[in-house]
């Protein structure tokens, strides 16, 4: 089954290191996005791709965070001097995207990164 | 502003009972769209309906079913006859219609079906 796939599925760091998660998304999709969840929370809206171009940025992605996906393929989420706020599950997900560049609605998650700052 | 609010946080059900979930959103919108997603205990989130801000009808899928009222903001979700691999947390989300795939997602109802 060659569904969204992210590495790693759990990383502990300890505070002001840096830190990288791949996500891997299904292969014919074009629109990649990354979303960040708390405990307890729903997930929220950090940053999204169509094809390699980062279209869309939320505020709470601060200059620490830098995402890429260079050949349109996988995509990476950089996170500089990490911070213990930065803990949370971290998830890709991507989807097909439609004619004229509309979203579905439909997402396909990976099971995510989870990361704990120490 | 947009927003979701589901009430409720825990709810534990006897399997074969039926449950709903209830989600109430915002939106200066007029047209936006409203999604359910299912997150098991492995994590990974798991599209289950997209309904758009025109389209009121309520939709059965199997043991799952939605109504979608306007005039209360509300879109709730009923499984009936529950069973345990319902157990999951349960999330709504609301969308613009300029970017469909930018959900805001409310704080999910964790489903216990116990058996």
């Amino acid at each position: 089954d060659t569904g969204v796939s992210q590495d790693p599925r759990h990383k502990i760091t300890k505070r002001g290191q840096n830190v990288t998660f791949r996500c891997d998304p299904i292969s014919e999709h074009n629109r990649l996005y990354w979303y960040r969840q708390t405990l307890g929370q729903g997930p929220e809206f950090l940053t999204y791709f169509q094809n390699e171009a980062q279209l869309e940025k939320s505020r709470l992605l601060s200059d620490r965070f830098s995402a890429e996906r260079p050949k349109g393929s996988f995509s990476t989420l950089e996170i500089q001097r990490t911070e213990q706020g930065d803990s949370a599950m971290y998830l890709c997900a991507s989807s097909p995207g439609l004619a004229g560049g509309l979203g579905t609605g439909e997402l396909f998650f990976g099971e995510g990164s989870r990361l704990t700052v120490l | 502003a947009q927003k979701v609010t589901q009430a409720q946080t825990e709810i534990s059900v006897v399997e074969k009972e039926d449950v709903t979930l209830d989600c109430v959103y915002e939106t200066r919108d007029t047209t936006y769209y409203l999604f359910w997603y299912k997150q098991p205990p492995s994590g990974e989130l798991v599209f289950l309906i997209r309904r758009n801000s025109f389209d009121e009808q309520n939709e059965i899928s199997g043991r799952y079913s939605w109504n979608f009222q306007k005039s209360t903001s509300s879109f709730n979700f009923t499984i009936t006859a529950s069973q345990v691999v319902d157990s999951a947390v349960y999330f709504c989300a609301l969308s613009e219609a300029y970017n469909t795939d930018k959900l805001i997602f409310g704080t999910g109802t964790r489903l216990q079906v116990f058996p």
